[in-house]
């Protein structure tokens, strides 16, 4: 299967901290996603790593990926509340498509 | 710019009953894909198209599950007859056509299907 899977499932952290999730695979990759998803705006894609990359920023994320390991880490920080969500990565294979793992429900309490 | 468009929000009906959800892409996206999305799980690609044309449905359950796109832009997923573990949330997102490299997908918001 070329699914990510996250670990772990479910973070509860208070508005400031820092959140880390994980993300492991299976396969080679060209490239890996990470998404967001809350009940407000959707599924929205926040970043992409390509293979060739070991580190990517975006504003407040980080986002690692070792591909000898076959892994890739999120990291969320000075967490808001406006951060609760649930983070998906997202391997891609084949023409543009896209494996999701089974994603981290993170609740960041004011 | 529009996003990707969903119709219904929400559908109730009962088992072995058919159901049929639309989607509207971003405007000038050649590819559109539907996810089925089942609580607590990342979301499973069904279906992707590219303009008209099928480009992978091998996970698309052709026994009950169906879908079209007839002139290329908006498209429609039929579930016939429904069972039990249909119920989920259908996602339809669209990308400009792909090709060499990887072009972002962006989301619609969803239609969520309950089977009792």
């Amino acid at each position: 299967s070329q699914q990510g899977e996250e670990d772990p499932q479910a973070l509860s952290i208070q508005e400031g901290e820092n959140a880390t999730m994980n993300c492991s695979y299976k396969t080679s990759i060209n490239n890996l996603q990470w998404y967001r998803q809350n009940s407000g705006r959707g599924l929205v894609h926040l970043i992409l790593i390509r293979s060739n990359e070991r580190e990517k920023h975006s504003g407040r994320l980080r986002v690692t990926l070792d591909t000898s390991k076959k892994s890739s880490s999120l990291l969320i920080t000075a967490s808001r509340a406006a951060d609760t969500a649930s983070y998906f990565c997202a391997t891609v294979y084949g023409n543009n498509r896209l494996a999701f793992g089974k994603g981290n429900q993170v609740v960041v309490i004011p | 710019e529009a996003g990707v468009a969903q119709s219904p929000r929400y559908k109730i009906i009962e088992k072995r009953q058919s159901v049929a959800f639309w989607c509207n892409p971003i405007s000038g996206h050649a590819t559109l894909y539907w996810y089925q999305q089942i609580l607590g799980q990342g979301p499973k690609l069904l279906i992707q198209f590219q303009n008209n044309g099928v480009v992978d449905d091998s996970q698309l359950p052709k026994d009950r599950f169906s879908a079209e796109r007839l002139k290329g832009v908006d498209s429609t997923l039929k579930i016939q007859p429904a069972k039990l573990e249909d119920s989920a949330v259908y996602l339809c997102a669209s990308s400009l056509e792909t090709g060499q490299g990887v072009n972002e997908q962006f989301f619609g918001p969803g239609t969520r299907l309950t089977v009792l």
